[in-house]
């Protein structure tokens, strides 16, 4: 199967700070990588799809200015949370897709994010 | 967006069969079923995916009901290692993309 991973694994920082979470398509190159929130005990809920080299489609509802996406390569996009506060502590899991297999998005394992 | 709606819990007997329900009432002629399980704090794992007819692979079959209002997800012989929630989703196709819509999930315990 094809493998994605997410750095760092869980991070706190202070409110008032930014936050850049990495997720890297280690086997694959990724046509699509998507960015998920999921607050405790509650489902995911699509953030941003993003394609190599384009601007990402937001959610409606995602502050385009507070979480930065940046897809530089087809294997690497970035989350920044820019100016975090305590309600955006949360579960943030990334996938991908590959050309090969564009129906089955591959999840990362997820970045834990504490906003004190 | 098409919603999906999935009862909040279920449990069944190691070695049993576990069927997940899942209702789709408002889902569209071109947009498939898909289920995802998630263990916890992990990232969500692809278990199978439809659109009309019946699908089977090594981790399940899905089941659509005729009207496409409604599916089931079977895992044959569950076992302990099964026991997660269990996503029904609606993918919604757009421009050369798509995006997984997910539902509340099902918690499946499996009881030894």
């Amino acid at each position: 199967g094809a493998v994605v991973s997410q750095h760092p694994s869980w991070v706190i920082c202070k409110s008032g700070t930014s936050v850049k979470i990495e997720c890297r398509s280690l086997d694959f190159q990724a046509t699509t990588m998507f960015w998920y929130r999921q607050f405790p005990k509650q489902s995911l809920m699509l953030m941003a799809t993003s394609n190599e080299g384009s601007k990402a489609t937001y959610e409606q509802g995602v502050e385009k200015d507070k979480f930065l996406i940046n897809h530089a390569s087809l294997t690497l996009s970035t989350l920044t949370v820019t100016s975090a506060h305590p309600e955006d502590s949360s579960f943030y899991i990334c996938s991908a897709t590959r050309r090969d297999r564009g129906y089955e998005q591959y999840f990362g394992p997820g970045t834990r994010l504490t906003v004190t | 967006d098409a919603k999906t709606t999935q009862p909040t819990s279920m449990d069944c007997a190691e070695g049993r069969a576990a069927n997940l329900p899942c209702n789709h009432s408002t889902i569209s002629g071109n947009e498939y079923v898909y289920w995802y399980r998630q263990i916890h704090s992990q990232g969500p794992q692809y278990i199978i995916h439809g659109l009309k007819n019946n699908e089977t692979n090594e981790m399940a079959s899905l089941i659509i009901t005729e009207d496409r209002k409604s599916s089931t997800l079977i895992l044959p012989h569950a076992t302990l290692r099964d026991t997660a929630v269990y996503y029904c989703i609606v993918r919604v196709d757009r421009d050369s993309s798509y995006k997984l819509i997910f539902g509340s999930g099902t918690r499946l315990l499996v009881r030894p």
